[in-house]
Formats: structure tokens, sequence, C-alpha cells
């Protein structure tokens, strides 16, 4: 699975919208760009996850470059309760298979006053 | 509510003791999933299933050891052989398939004094 790289930490004022990056240089066709996050002492919580369009929930928005090799998560509106580690992960999508995930050490959002 | 239920949430157990944590799905998922969270980083895989009565390892597996007997049961086995048991371990559960998303647990935290 191709490596991802994400900056260490962020902060975000609360009712902004936050936009975090990811470079993920080595993607190959078949691989999916996912996002989960997790908040301190909790279970990651999946966010969204593309291929090759951008991505939008009631959650966030994922923007995929058109060479794929690097997005976008955002927030459009960032409250305090969205303070967590945020994982960009890159996995290969194959039928029939686990989907096993390589969690790097992610971006650390502050979200302030 | 549909969900993954690991407990217990903190656990103590003397070095040298085996201790077995549960983690229990009924999303109906057939492959399962343990990772390992140490401070300040990602998860690591230890084992993963993707069907009953089979299970693979992940990239940290020695020291550790599964069952999977039931589809909505997934127990990791800490050895006295894993030589620094302390740690975040989570579970966690997916469909197989292409572009599929896993769900986690709330995570046992264990403490071997």
């Amino acid at each position: 699975d191709a490596k991802t790289t994400q900056p260490p930490s962020m902060d975000c004022a609360e009712g902004r919208a936050a936009n975090l990056p990811c470079n993920h240089s080595t993607i190959s066709g078949n691989e999916y760009v996912y996002w989960y996050r997790q908040i301190h002492s909790q279970g990651p919580q999946y966010i969204i996850h593309g291929l090759k369009n951008n991505e939008t929930n009631e959650m966030a928005s994922l923007i995929i470059t058109e060479d794929r090799k690097s997005s976008t998560l955002i927030l459009p509106h960032a409250t305090l309760r969205d303070t967590a580690v945020y994982y960009c992960i890159v996995r290969v999508g194959i039928t029939g298979t686990a989907s096993k995930l390589t969690f790097g050490t992610g971006t650390r959002l502050q979200v302030t006053l | 509510d549909g969900g993954i239920t690991q407990s217990p949430k903190y656990l103590f157990r003397k070095e040298g003791q085996n201790v077995t944590l549960s983690c229990e799905q009924n999303l109906n998922h057939d492959a399962m999933y343990w990772y390992r969270q140490d401070p300040g980083q990602g998860l690591r895989l230890i084992y993963y299933s993707q069907i009953v009565n089979d299970f693979q390892k992940g990239d940290i597996a020695e020291g550790y050891s599964v069952s999977r007997e039931k589809k909505e049961s997934f127990p990791l086995t800490v050895t006295s052989a894993q030589k620094n048991p302390t740690a975040f371990y989570l579970c966690a559960s997916s469909i197989v398939g292409v572009g599929t998303e896993a769900f986690f647990g709330q995570g046992t935290r264990l403490t071997v004094v």
C-alpha cells in the first residue's frame, strides 16, 4: 500500500473550515484514499473514502487531485468536538480481501475558540 | 444498537500472565482485526480474520494468539512471550470487499505490572 505524508499538527478556529492535506504521491490506480479520526483514548472513527472522484457526506468532503497524488479532507464548519488526530490511509481495494489499514501518525487537529 | 464491543475497557495483569481481550460484533461482518497502539503512535495490525476458523498474522503477531470460532467473536490472547504488552488494543470489523470501511471498538487499555 502507498505511503502517506501528513503534517503533524494543525490549528483551526471554531466555525471555520478545516482543510487537512495528505500527500500520497506513490498511489496506484486501484488504491483508495481513506480518512479516519481518533479522539483521545477512543477507537478510530471512519470519516470518508474515495477512489478518484471527490466525495461528500454528512461529516466531511474529500477532494482528490486529478493525478491522485494528494488529497484534502475538509471539515466545513469545525467545532471543538472535531479536535482529534486525523489519519489519511491509502489501501488497495481487491475483491474478496479484508480492509487491512496501515495507520501513520496522522495530523493532530486542534480546534480553538 | 449495532456495533463492536470490546471488554474490559481497562485491564491490569502481572508480568508473565496470559490475558485474553474480548471483541464481539453484531454487524454481520465477515472480517475482524486486532490492532495495537502505543502512545503517540499510529495503529499496527496484529492479526486479522476474513472468515470463521481462519486468520492471518499482521505486522506484529509475535507474542499474540487469536481464534475465530464464531463470526461474531475474535478474542485476542496476549501471551507471556509478548515482551512489551502494555498498550491500547483496538478491535475492528468490516465487510470483505472493494472499498469498504472498517469500524472500530472503543479499545482495551492493558497495563502489565
